[in-house]
């Protein structure tokens, strides 16, 4: 059975600070790694990855992905306010996208 | 609004009440999942549609749960006979699938249902 595991669960931390998610997964087939921001209703993509070593960057968000461990961390630095949300890792096999149960980031003023 | 549209936005049912749920996907998108998701859980796949074909069911879903595509556009999720333990946002996701590795799922804003 296709699995994602995400951790930590749950991560408080004050603005300013530099965070970062972990992802690890057992999928077959493997095709691609994604990242999603939720925070109220509708995911939002981050990031596709789909080869090792190669950093995605999106302003202070980025991520890198290692299919030798099966591993995969999103980085957040210089946090804000607007980051507080549930990020989700989710990896892609020959057909359905299986998710982990999130990290809901909480960031402080 | 080009995006995945899901309707209604919130569901209110008895139990033992039959809903339907319907999405509409980003017009070009030949993929279409539908999702449940739970408070404090990531998304739980349900089943998914390329084109008209269902492709595969989740071994969670219930012959309760039934879903259609009929077109290949439109998606309607049916839940017959709700149960208390059916509550949470169901999500509906679609995508371009071209055979490469570079499928990205856009999510709509889901429903929620509340079964009393």
């Amino acid at each position: 059975e296709d699995k994602v595991v995400q951790s930590p669960l749950s991560l408080v931390v004050h603005e300013g600070d530099t965070v970062t998610l972990n992802c690890s997964y057992e999928v077959t087939n493997f095709r691609s790694l994604l990242w999603y921001k939720q925070e109220k209703k509708a995911p939002t993509f981050l990031f596709m990855l789909t080869s090792s070593g190669i950093e995605k960057k999106s302003g202070r968000l980025s991520s890198i992905l290692d299919k030798k461990e099966l591993f995969s961390i999103l980085n957040i630095t210089a946090t804000q306010t607007g980051d507080s949300a549930v990020y989700l890792c989710a990896s892609k096999g020959a057909q359905k996208l299986v998710f982990g149960q999130g990290t809901r980031l909480t960031i402080n003023p | 609004d080009t995006g995945v549209s899901q309707d209604p936005r919130h569901k209110i049912t008895k139990r033992g009440q039959n809903v339907t749920f319907r999405c509409d996907p980003i017009s070009e998108h030949n993929r279409l999942y539908w999702y449940r998701q739970t408070l404090g859980q990531g998304p739980e796949f349900l089943t998914y549609f390329q084109n008209e074909a269902q492709l595969e069911k989740s071994r969670l879903l219930s012959d309760r749960f039934s879903a259609e595509r009929p077109k290949g556009s439109f998606s309607t999720l049916e839940i017959q006979r709700t149960e208390q333990g059916d509550s949470a946002m169901y999500l509906c996701a679609s995508s371009l699938e071209t055979g490469t590795y570079n499928e990205k799922l856009f999510f709509g804003s889901g429903t929620q249902l509340s079964v009393l």
